[in-house]
Formats: C-alpha cells, sequence, structure tokens
C-alpha cells in the first residue's frame, strides 16, 4: 500500500500569512495527488487536484505543486476561513486511495 | 448539482449490523465509480470500500474485508453498505464519495457507533 505522509502534523498562524504544508508518499504517484480542506462537522471539500489543478470555486491564494513522491499545498495569504484541518489523498493506486494523516492549521 | 446524502447510522452494540444507505442526484449515478470512506471521531480519513460503475468490481480495506459488503442499485441511485460484525474501532462518521476527474466528491456523512 502506499503510504502518505504530511508535514507538519499542526501548524499555528497568523492572517495574512504564507502557509505551506507537504505531503510525501511511499512511492512515486506521477501527478495522482488531491488536497481537501475539512471544517469541524463537516466533509472534505476538494481544493487542488492532479497536484496543481486549482478546483472551480476555490480561492488563487491556494496552490500546489509537485510530482513523483513530494508535493506542497501553499496558502498564500490566510484568511480566518482557512483555519481547518488539510487532507492529501494519492489517486494513483485506484481504488485503493489513502489520504495523509492532516494538517490542522490554527490561528496564532 | 452533486448531491450525496447518507443514511442509516446510529447506535449498535458490537457484533451487530448496520445497513447505510447514499441517495445519489444531480448527476447520472450509473456511470460513476463510488467509494465508502470512514473518520473515527477525532481521526483521519479512511477508505473503506469500492463499487464500479456497473457494480461488477468491488474492493475493500483489509480492515473490514469479510464484514462489510458495498452494493449499487442503478435503478434507484442508490448506493449501500451492509455492516456485520461490528466493532468498537469501526465508530466514525461514513461518508459515501461519488470518484469524479478531479478529486472525490462527499456527501454529508452519517455517524455510526458500536458500543455496549
Amino acid at each position: 500500500d502506499i503510504q502518505m505522509t504530511q508535514s507538519p502534523s499542526s501548524l499555528s498562524a497568523s492572517v495574512g500569512d504564507r502557509v505551506t504544508i507537504t505531503c510525501r508518499a511511499s512511492q512515486s504517484i506521477s501527478s495522482y495527488l488531491n488536497w481537501y480542506q475539512q471544517k469541524p462537522g463537516k466533509a472534505p471539500k476538494l481544493l487542488i487536484y492532479a497536484a496543481s489543478s486549482l478546483q472551480s470555486g476555490v480561492p488563487s491564494r491556494f496552490s500546489g505543486s509537485g510530482s513523483g513522491t513530494d508535493f506542497t499545498l501553499t496558502i498564500s495569504s490566510l484568511q480566518p476561513e482557512d483555519f481547518a484541518t488539510y487532507y492529501c489523498q494519492q489517486s494513483y493506486s485506484h481504488p485503493s486511495y489513502t489520504f495523509g494523516q492532516g494538517t490542522k492549521l490554527e490561528i496564532k | 448539482e452533486v448531491q450525496l446524502v447518507e443514511s442509516g447510522g446510529g447506535l449498535v452494540q458490537p457484533g451487530g449490523s448496520l445497513r447505510l444507505s447514499c441517495a445519489a442526484s444531480g448527476f447520472t449515478f450509473s456511470s460513476y465509480e463510488m467509494n465508502w470512506v470512514r473518520q473515527a471521531p477525532g481521526k483521519g480519513l479512511e477508505w473503506v470500500s469500492y463499487i464500479s460503475s456497473s457494480g461488477s468490481t468491488i474492493y475493500y480495506a483489509d480492515s473490514v474485508k469479510g464484514r462489510f459488503t458495498i452494493s449499487r442499485d442503478n435503478a434507484k441511485n442508490s448506493l449501500y453498505l451492509q455492516m456485520n460484525s461490528l466493532r468498537a474501532e469501526d465508530t466514525a462518521v461514513y461518508y459515501c464519495a461519488r470518484i469524479a476527474v478531479a478529486g472525490l466528491d462527499w456527501g454529508q456523512g452519517t455517524l455510526v457507533t458500536v458500543s455496549s
């Protein structure tokens, strides 16, 4: 099974900060990497698909990059509504998708 | 608009059974592969099961293999998860998720609590 490891597990930041979250796969997954945002009591929401494509309706301050085993999600200027938990997910080993353990983004 | 609405969750004793349903609307259900994904309280996301668009191909996570059964009724635009021999560690919110070209589309989830 492909393992996905996110870092950091938690992060404190302020409104306006630039934030980067990293996701590493245990083997190459090409660009089969998605990012989701989840707020308490809600379902995950797709932000980025295929490593770097912005989902329709998602603000442009969110961006993704990477290929192979190393990926990043960047929020260029944090807004109050961005404080949430973020998950990466590989879709390379279809259909046994695996997720990272999550990164909780908190207000400093 | 894609809508996925789960139902059937609740409190069940260890060793018991429960059947989850997911009603789909806003898209051609029979054309899409579907997953069940769960999230234990305060924990991350875990893929549980997959079914192809026709229902002919099915996969399970090792943690549920032999206990859970995924199925679908394309005429009723519905996805199901039959859960037997439930354990405390199966306690979670269960989401049905459509496999789209761009990632997963999710329902709102239904809570399953396994406790005596």
